[in-house]
């Protein structure tokens, strides 16, 4: 009866590299949200997904930032050319249907960029 | 833009009191309200849910209230005890469009 599981739970990149971010939801759940939240700060929305398709991304920055979530696999959160500002715990969170059901947290993946 | 305060100071109690959290919103007319648990280095916790149409939620010790006129929900936690120590956040929503505050740490005292 494994949760939602994230890894890594740190990673270290240097400004400039990329960071994939991975997640794999609770079982039976198709729907995936990625989370960002600074220390003191609360949860921010990035993106929703479903299997193979990206639902709302309203929150996730236009440019570096991308997420997929295929018909196999875990669901990925790519940021590329990595800048300091982008250090922060990233959390993603999964349900098994659209109808207000609570969200499962995994617990993170912390990013420094140094 | 919707925004959502939960006050931003640690709430120190003594155990067995009563502890009581506040959400209060603006901008935003959510069909649901929800409260999680988060401790140091984890993800939150899901703990109740209360939709726009109810006024009072309990279970065990939690007992959480959602007054839409005055945009605020209430959060308690009876006969509190030192294990209750945590952030406690308040999230609005519509389907599933999950907005959260920033949280109250709560300090329960032995």
């Amino acid at each position: 009866n494994a949760g939602v599981m994230q890894n890594p739970r740190h990673l270290v990149r240097r400004r400039g590299q990329e960071a994939r971010l991975r997640c794999s939801p609770m079982k039976g759940h198709s729907h995936v949200y990625w989370y960002r939240q600074l220390p003191e700060e609360g949860l921010k929305f990035m993106v929703y997904l479903q299997k193979e398709n990206i639902i709302d991304e309203s929150g996730m920055p236009k440019e570096r930032f991308s997420a997929e979530f295929p018909k196999e696999g875990p669901s990925i959160l790519r940021i590329q050319q990595v800048v300091r500002g982008d250090s922060a715990a990233y959390f993603c969170a999964s349900s098994p249907s659209r109808d207000n059901s609570p969200l499962h947290f995994g617990n993170g993946t912390r990013l420094t960029v140094t | 833009s919707q925004k959502i305060e939960q006050n931003s100071e640690a709430l120190n109690i003594q155990e067995g009191k009563t502890a009581t959290l506040t959400c209060n919103y603006t901008n935003y007319s959510p069909a649901y309200l929800q409260w999680y648990r988060q401790d140091p280095g984890r993800g939150p916790v899901f703990l109740l849910l209360i939709r726009e149409n109810e006024k009072e939620k309990r279970k065990e010790r939690l007992k959480v209230t959602f007054d839409t006129t005055l945009k605020q929900s209430l959060f308690h936690i009876t006969a509190s005890q030192p294990a209750d120590s945590a952030t406690y956040l308040c999230a609005l929503g519509n389907f599933n469009k999950f907005y959260f505050g920033s949280g109250t740490k709560l300090n329960v005292k032995p």
